[in-house]
């Protein structure tokens, strides 16, 4: 129940392509739904987020989907840059007061020139 | 204004060793967060720390400690070194009242030989 789902494992795109990746959770009481970018040899840095009671979140080329009948959020890359090339975790808190998160297993994502 | 900063970068243990590691939090900032990331299990939550008390703990054996100072540092040990700890080491830190909006420093990486 505390698990946070994550899919694919890795994505190659074009560049200029948009980059999906998908995440799902079964917690009902996670209350929050950042995206952390992380390159190598780097601490991950968080890149959106999204609460429950909102459907969509956009900021510059990324987008927050979010479904909450389906338990599903999922993250857009639009014009996708190689300069994007790096691994992608979601997260979901637990509890909320703190920063007890569950992150995803992550998606390493490669945009070729 | 200067980001996490983790020290030591890099660590070399033996088994059976102890290990701490230690975290300086963006200034202002008085939630100290760790987490282990790991090939196998990825990013997994160890404790929070808020005003020298241990807000939230994760799923991890008692080998696994930490402490605040009253300056918001905080430091993890690792007791009894396994192979199995090896890992890179994160500290993130939040300000208080936006819990949720964690930075990460790059953390340390330990291997335990």
């Amino acid at each position: 129940q505390q698990q946070v789902k994550q899919s694919p494992q890795s994505l190659i795109v074009q560049k200029g392509g948009i980059s999906i990746i998908n995440c799902a959770y079964e917690n009902t009481a996670f209350d929050y739904f950042p995206w952390y970018q992380q390159f190598p040899g780097k601490g991950p840095a968080l890149l959106i987020a999204i609460r429950p009671d909102v459907s969509e979140k956009k900021e510059g080329r990324f987008t927050i989907s979010f479904n909450k009948s389906a338990k599903q959020f999922s993250l857009h890359i639009m014009d996708s840059q190689p300069g994007d090339s790096a691994t992608y975790f979601c997260a979901a808190r637990v509890g909320q007061i703190g920063q007890n998160f569950v992150f995803g297993p992550g998606t390493r994502l490669s945009v070729l020139p | 204004k200067a980001g996490v900063t983790q020290t030591p970068r890099y660590l070399i243990k033996t088994r059976g060793q102890q290990v701490t590691l230690s975290c300086s939090p963006i200034s202002g900032h008085r939630s100290v967060s760790w987490y282990q990331q790991t090939p196998g299990q990825g990013l997994q939550f160890l404790f929070e720390y808020f005003s020298e008390t241990q807000r939230n703990k994760g799923n991890f054996p008692g080998r696994f400690s930490g402490r605040q100072f009253s300056n918001s540092r905080s430091e993890m040990n690792v007791s009894t070194l396994e192979l199995g700890d090896s890992a890179l080491y994160l500290c993130a830190s939040s300000r208080v009242g936006v819990w949720e909006t964690q930075y990460f420093g790059p953390g340390t990486r330990l291997l335990v030989l």
